[in-house]
């Protein structure tokens, strides 16, 4: 089975800097999908980012920019220039592509929080 | 556009009472959808997930059940309502297995609170 750890359940940074958000993954599989998901108090579900695991290139969209070491099976996700609405619950997930449909696997989340 | 509904986005109900939670998809067919329970500042716990009507497939174990009338339509059930069920709860799809888009994520609904007493 598929497991995923995000071992920092609380993190804090100010306003303007950056804040890298860890998180691992326990998998024998070698085609995989990984995800960052985004859940402010309005408690709605939004994709950050997403990676391949074939692709060795990391993952950019705007502020957003992900650390992906495949064979430490680590994907960090670094937020800059952080803004007060980035204030959310962080959760990196992991997909594995099956035949009977796409499995999907959480980690705990990270609270984030953005201190003016 | 895909869009996905889950109604209700609050529900207070008694212990013992049974529970209807609902969700469709709008814009795909054939979607793989998921029922979440996310307890209070914990994670994401896979309830239920569907690969087609009438295939539901059970990760944990309780007093919860879930079935797929429709090929866009999925439904959280119990009989009844244990205080443990409470929590906020999220439907969610995927594009199915056969698509060239493999590696899109999942899309959520905007979730059930749901307050058992």
């Amino acid at each position: 089975a598929q497991t995923v750890t995000q071992s920092q359940p609380e993190m804090s940074v100010q306003e303007a800097e950056t804040v890298t958000l860890s998180c691992t993954y326990d998998t024998s599989e070698n085609n995989y999908y990984l995800f960052w998901y985004k859940q402010p108090p309005s408690r709605q579900m939004i994709l950050v980012i997403r990676q391949e695991a074939y692709k060795q290139q990391n993952a950019t969209e705007n502020r957003f920019s992900v650390n992906f070491q495949k064979a430490a099976k680590s994907f960090s996700l670094k937020i800059s220039d952080s803004q007060l609405g980035d204030t959310a619950m962080y959760f990196c997930a992991f997909m594995k592509p099956t035949n009977t449909g796409n499995q999907f696997y959480f980690g705990t989340g990270t609270s984030l929080t953005v201190i003016p | 556009s895909q869009t996905i509904h889950q109604w209700p986005a609050t529900l207070v109900q008694p212990v013992g009472s049974p529970l209807s939670l609902e969700c469709t998809v709008e814009g795909t067919s054939n979607p793989n959808l998921y029922w979440y329970r996310q307890a209070a500042g914990r994670g994401l716990q896979l309830l239920f997930y569907s690969v087609g009507i009438g295939q539901i497939s059970s990760e944990v174990p309780q007093n919860l059940s879930a079935s797929r009338p429709q090929d866009r339509q999925f439904i959280l059930s119990s009989k009844k309502l244990l205080l443990s069920d409470s929590g906020f709860y999220l439907c969610a799809w995927s594009p199915p297995r056969d698509r060239s888009v493999i590696d899109q994520p999942q899309h959520f609904g905007d979730g059930t609170r749901l307050s058992i007493l």
